[in-house]
């Protein structure tokens, strides 16, 4: 069966470290997107992606990149983990026939110290 | 304003109710309306998908969206523990843009 697999599922990490959460999906989805979850603030986009080479910034993208080299995947960086940066990333794909059904992961849970 | 607006609750009621939730949204471009469930630490999950205005209905679950108003609903009827879950409203206009979500009302039904 397709799938959205993210990894680690949980890390912990400290403050200046660069970090890479993983996102590998087999639906062969033209469209990823990574967001970030928090009380109070819902889902926000970071970072998304339309195709291979293609990446744009989203709501809150400032301290993270991106990258898209193939289309199964979609690596979120984070340059030098803050303590603002502790949260719940998922990540999702869609295809881009029918955007509006976004497939999420089960998420990673990331701690900065 | 934020381009949509959803109270986040909490909101608890007994097995059985009717559950209405709602979002408001300022942006007139929007033509796609979808509620997402998200259980306790999973990811969401598409329950509902509207284009444009009108009612649709699937089992349990009704999804409403009134243009005019800019406004959607989701009803939920005779609701069941099983439905406890953060519900997130999310929308798009045409083309392959990303969704906007609501920041998600958490429901509990209560046994």
């Amino acid at each position: 069966d397709a799938e959205i697999t993210q990894s680690p599922r949980h890390k912990i990490t400290e403050t200046g470290r660069q970090v890479t959460l993983a996102c590998h999906q087999t639906w062969n989805h033209n469209n990823m997107f990574w967001y970030r979850q928090d009380l109070g603030h819902g889902l926000r986009l970071i970072h998304y992606s339309y195709g291979v080479q293609d990446t744009n910034k989203g709501e809150v993208s400032d301290g993270y990149s991106v990258s898209r080299s193939n289309t199964e995947d979609l690596p979120l960086t984070l340059e030098s983990a803050a303590s603002s940066q502790t949260s719940v990333y998922f990540c999702a794909s869609s295809a881009s026939t029918s955007s509006y059904e976004q497939y999420f992961g089960p998420g990673t849970r990331l701690t900065v110290t | 304003q934020k381009e949509v607006e959803q109270d986040p609750g909490p909101l608890s009621v007994p097995e059985g109710a009717i559950v209405s939730l709602n979002c408001t949204y300022s942006n007139s471009a929007f033509q796609y309306f979808m509620w997402y469930r998200q259980y306790s630490r999973k990811g969401p999950e598409l329950l509902m998908y509207t284009y444009s205005s009108g009612n649709k209905e699937d089992g349990r679950f009704t999804a409403q969206v009134d243009k005019s108003s800019k406004y959607i609903s989701l009803f939920i009827r005779d609701s069941q523990p099983s439905d406890s879950a953060t519900y997130l409203c999310a929308m798009r206009n045409q083309g392959n843009t990303p969704l906007v979500f609501g920041k998600g009302t958490r429901l509990s039904v209560i046994a």
